[in-house]
């Protein structure tokens, strides 16, 4: 199976603040790479499929780059709704597997 | 616009089954595939199972294959998870999410529902 290994695991950020998580892979998965945000209570959320393409609806100040092994997902300038946390998923291979997660806090 | 609702969770005892429904609208829900997704109590988020948008395919992480199986009814917009010889790790809140689709592949999820509790315990 890919294991996909997330960091941090936590960060404390301020409104404005540019925010980068980073997101690795056991294997090389092309840029077959998602991100989600999840808010206690609700539903996750897509919000970057294929490395960098952004899903409908989600906000430009999300963005995400890499390929093979090595990903970012970066808020430009964090917004009070953006306290979450965010899941990588690598989409290339089953069983298709998540990373642990990056709870952003507020500072 | 899109809604997955499940229903179906509940407490059962090591052994049993379980039968999760997940009633799709919003889209056309023979047109897509299926997964399921589960989360334990304090744990990361785990791929279960997928089926493909005519239930032809059906793909399982190793941890329940054998015990549980993935099936839709396209003509109810509803996906279905049997869940047999439940374990005690198979507590969880389990989430069906409609497949997104890029490139050919169908392994993200662009879509999740709320989720439903299954507690196995005696």
């Amino acid at each position: 199976d890919i294991q996909m290994t997330q960091s941090p695991s936590s960060l404390s950020a301020s409104v404005g603040d540019r925010v980068t998580i980073t997101c690795r892979a056991s294997r090389t998965i092309s840029n077959y790479l998602n991100w989600y945000q999840r808010k206690p209570g609700k539903a996750p959320k897509l919000l970057i499929y294929g490395t960098s393409n952004l899903q409908s609806g989600v906000p430009s100040r999300f963005s995400g780059s890499g390929s093979g092994t090595d990903f970012t997902l970066t808020i430009s300038s964090l917004q009070p709704e953006d306290f979450a946390t965010y899941y990588c998923q690598q989409s290339y291979y089953t069983p298709l597997t998540f990373g642990g997660g990056t709870k952003v806090e507020i500072k | 616009q899109v809604q997955l609702v499940e229903s179906g969770g509940g407490v059962v005892q090591p052994g049993k089954s379980l039968r999760l429904s997940c009633a799709a609208s919003g889209f056309t829900f023979s047109n897509y595939g299926m997964h399921w997704v589960r989360q334990a109590p304090g744990k990361g988020l785990e791929w279960v199972a997928i089926i493909s948008y005519d239930g032809t395919n059906k793909y399982y992480v190793d941890s329940v294959k054998g015990r549980f199986t993935i099936s839709r009814d396209n003509s109810k917009n509803t996906l279905y998870l049997q869940m047999n010889s439940l374990r005690a790790e198979d507590t969880a809140v389990y989430y069906c999410a409609k497949a997104g689709q890029w490139l050919g592949s169908e392994y993200f999820f662009d879509y999740w529902g709320q989720g439903t509790l299954v507690t196995v315990s005696s």
